[in-house]
């Protein structure tokens, strides 16, 4: 079974500092794997994705995120945080290969992320 | 700049009324997801389709909510009769499928139920 797992609810960081928030997963095969980022009384916006090719991934805002297939990880990075970034960030996973027709993505519970000034 | 919109953003109704909550997809857009977002139950997927057809609404509680898709620029979600367990944030996310599969969220519809 296809999961997800952000284990932390909440990250405090001063800004300025580098800033990670973490992720695990677990598909059967290959992942396609996504941050999501999401700001009060706002919807989700796409931050950045893996799907194939060099580990590290750069995404919207200074994001950027590293996949880790030994550790089936896929933690999100940003060297210099603001205090705009301060909002709640969700993991997900697809698994690339799915049986039938089923694309939907596999959503972790999000963490919030606080950078204090 | 293409947009997720959805209608309304606010919904304040009575235990037993009708809900109808309303979605327009990015055009070119061939898949379409309905989600719900609570405190305690974090962002929960609903039903999700593709080309309007729908491909699994596992997540939705049958007897009482109902989703469609009348055309490729309307996604409806009907809750019929609500119930005060229905407050959440419902959110609307289209997408283009197997090569793009990122979503793209609409602003959400917050709806109260009392």
């Amino acid at each position: 079974a296809q999961s997800v797992a952000q284990p932390e609810d909440q990250v405090n960081v001063a800004e300025g500092n580098p800033l990670t928030v973490k992720c695990t997963y677990s598909v059967s095969g290959n992942p396609y794997l996504f941050w999501y980022v999401q700001y009060p009384n706002r919807g989700l916006q796409f931050l950045l994705k893996y799907i194939t090719g060099d580990n590290l991934v750069k995404g919207s805002y200074g994001f950027e995120a590293e996949f880790n297939k030994s550790q089936t990880s896929f933690h999100l990075k940003k060297p210099s945080a603001l205090v705009s970034d301060s909002a709640l960030y969700f993991c997900a996973v697809r698994d690339a290969v799915e049986a039938g027709n089923n694309r939907k993505l596999i959503w972790g519970l999000g963490t919030s992320l606080a950078v204090n000034p | 700049d293409a947009r997720v919109t959805q209608t309304p953003r606010h919904k304040v109704t009575e235990m037993g009324q009708e809900v109808t909550m309303r979605c327009q997809p990015i055009l070119g857009h061939n898949t379409v997801f309905w989600y719900r977002q609570t405190m305690m139950q974090g962002l929960e997927l609903l039903a999700y389709f593709r080309n309007r057809a729908p491909l699994d609404d596992s997540g939705m509680p049958k007897d009482r909510f109902s989703a469609e898709m009348p055309d490729a620029t309307l996604a409806t979600l009907k809750i019929q009769p609500s119930e005060p367990r229905d407050s959440a944030v419902y959110f609307c996310a289209s997408g283009l499928g197997e090569f793009t599969p990122e979503q793209y969220f609409g602003p959400g519809t917050r709806l109260t139920v009392t």
